[in-house]
């Protein structure tokens, strides 16, 4: 079944790296863009960062611009998300999710379920 | 910086009809803001329901739709069951997306 399974969370320091990956089932990974939306715990969501199918156009919240970089490996059905320089406000349940885009529609489809990240000293 | 504004929190009956709405600081909500909604229920990932203003996904009950109602998206649901309690969020697209706050629903 169509499946999108997050990994890479875990407890870092306030100024720290970590890379997420996202690893899809299911579909085809190359035809989709995708997406990072992430939720601080007991808050809204918000999204982080997206890319085309090819990788080649990426897109990022002012928050996080300049700070983490998301890419995807067609051939391993993979997308990530290097987050670099990170602060305790980064601290959330992160989303991968599919998404499609063209003239008349919008939407993030397919979600995984996520995996924690807590910047904490 | 743009604000996407939801009820904080609504109270419904069992098998009553409820409308959560949507608004944007920029001004009304139009089909071009492709306004998206999602349910999301506690310790679970965000469930997506309505799409592009009112299109569903293969899995959206039949009970919820979507629309635009007096400047803003809506997403009524009809014949509430006590499976909807649920937080409920909107989303717009301007450069980016950007999620509402979320609407805590209650069904009592």
């Amino acid at each position: 079944q169509v499946q999108l399974v997050e990994s890479g969370g875990g407890l870092v320091k306030p100024g720290g790296s970590l890379r997420l990956s996202c690893a899809a089932s299911g579909f085809s990974f190359s035809d989709y863009y995708m997406s990072w939306i992430r939720q601080a715990p007991g808050k809204g969501l918000e999204w982080v960062s997206s890319l085309n199918s090819f990788g080649s156009a990426t897109f990022y919240a002012d928050s996080v611009r300049g700070r983490f970089t998301i890419s995807r490996d067609n051939t391993k059905k993979s997308l990530y998300l290097q987050m670099n320089s990170l602060r305790t406000e980064d601290t959330a349940v992160y989303y991968c999710a599919r998404s499609f885009y063209d003239s008349d529609n919008r939407a993030f489809d397919i979600w995984g379920r996520g995996t924690m990240v807590t910047v904490s000293s | 910086q743009t604000v996407v504004t939801q009820e904080p929190s609504l109270t419904v009956s069992p098998g009553g009809t409820v409308t959560l709405t949507c608004a944007s600081s920029t001004g009304a909500v139009t089909d071009s803001y492709y306004p998206n909604w999602f349910q999301q229920k506690p310790g679970q990932a965000p469930r997506p329901l309505i799409y592009s203003t009112s299109k569903k996904h293969s899995w959206t009950p039949t009970r919820f739709s979507g629309s635009l109602l007096g400047g803003k998206a809506a997403l009524t649901v009809s014949g509430v069951q006590p499976e909807d309690e649920a937080e409920y969020f909107c989303l717009l697209y301007y450069g980016g997306p950007r999620f509402g706050e979320g609407t805590k629903l209650t069904v009592l």
